[in-house]
């Protein structure tokens, strides 16, 4: 089972370019989130998304834009880069919204800004 | 959601049983406790979650206080991939609630 899939693995980026991270799922789920996690923290939610065409701001949206298109994926994109969006990122799914559901994680995407 | 406290690192011998705490005083009555661990470079991973009953599942077991105020999370025997950030969560009742995320505890175990 493939589960949620997040590529690249890794990405270096110069200040000012652009990229998109992809994320796809293949367990049917309607709601799918987008966290980043510096150094020695804890995750912060940047995007989530509880079902195709619709997206939410988490608590760190600045810089990024999401789009759900589709049921599968939900990419994210740095418009700018900044050396302050150096971080990882993981995306995850979970079936529903409800506090009883465990959400599922990609291994991330490792990206740099120099 | 309410907030959580736990200690920022313990360490456990190999085979032997690990109990690790998560104090939330402020829990409100539909909340979730939910337990996520994070190995080196790799996503956070489900473990186990509860409302008001102790929980077992295949990976751990959730103990809760009466009270709802803590939980611990018990591992019955700690392996060497068991060493991983582990984070206590609360999640509310109301649905639509991303997870929160605090520093968890680092947990390491001696072989």
């Amino acid at each position: 089972n493939a589960g949620v899939t997040q590529t690249p693995k890794f990405r270096i980026l110069k200040i000012g370019q652009s990229m998109t991270l992809q994320c796809t799922q293949d367990m049917n789920h309607n709601y799918m989130y987008w966290y980043r996690q510096d150094p020695g923290m804890g995750l912060k939610l940047i995007y989530y998304s509880v079902g195709a065409g619709i997206t939410d701001k988490g608590e760190v949206p600045n810089g990024y834009n999401v789009s759900r298109s589709t049921t599968e994926d939900f990419p994210l994109r740095l418009e700018l880069a900044a050396p302050s969006q150096t971080s990882v990122y993981f995306c995850a799914s979970s079936y529903t919204g409800n506090s009883n559901q465990p959400q599922h994680f990609g291994d991330g995407t490792r990206l740099s800004i120099l | 959601d309410a907030k959580t406290t736990q200690p920022n690192s313990m360490e456990s011998n190999e085979e032997e049983p690990v109990h690790l705490p998560c104090n939330h005083s402020t829990i409100s009555g539909t909340d979730y406790i939910h337990w996520y661990r994070q190995l080196p470079s790799q996503g956070p991973e489900y473990v186990i979650h509860g409302l008001t009953s102790n929980v077992n599942n295949r990976m751990a077991s959730l103990a809760i206080a009466e009270d709802r105020k803590s939980s611990t999370l018990i591992l019955h025997r700690a392996t060497l991939r068991d060493a991983a950030v582990y984070y206590c969560i609360l999640r509310g009742g109301s649905g639509n609630t991303p997870l929160v995320f605090g520093k968890g505890t680092r947990l390491s175990v001696i072989a």
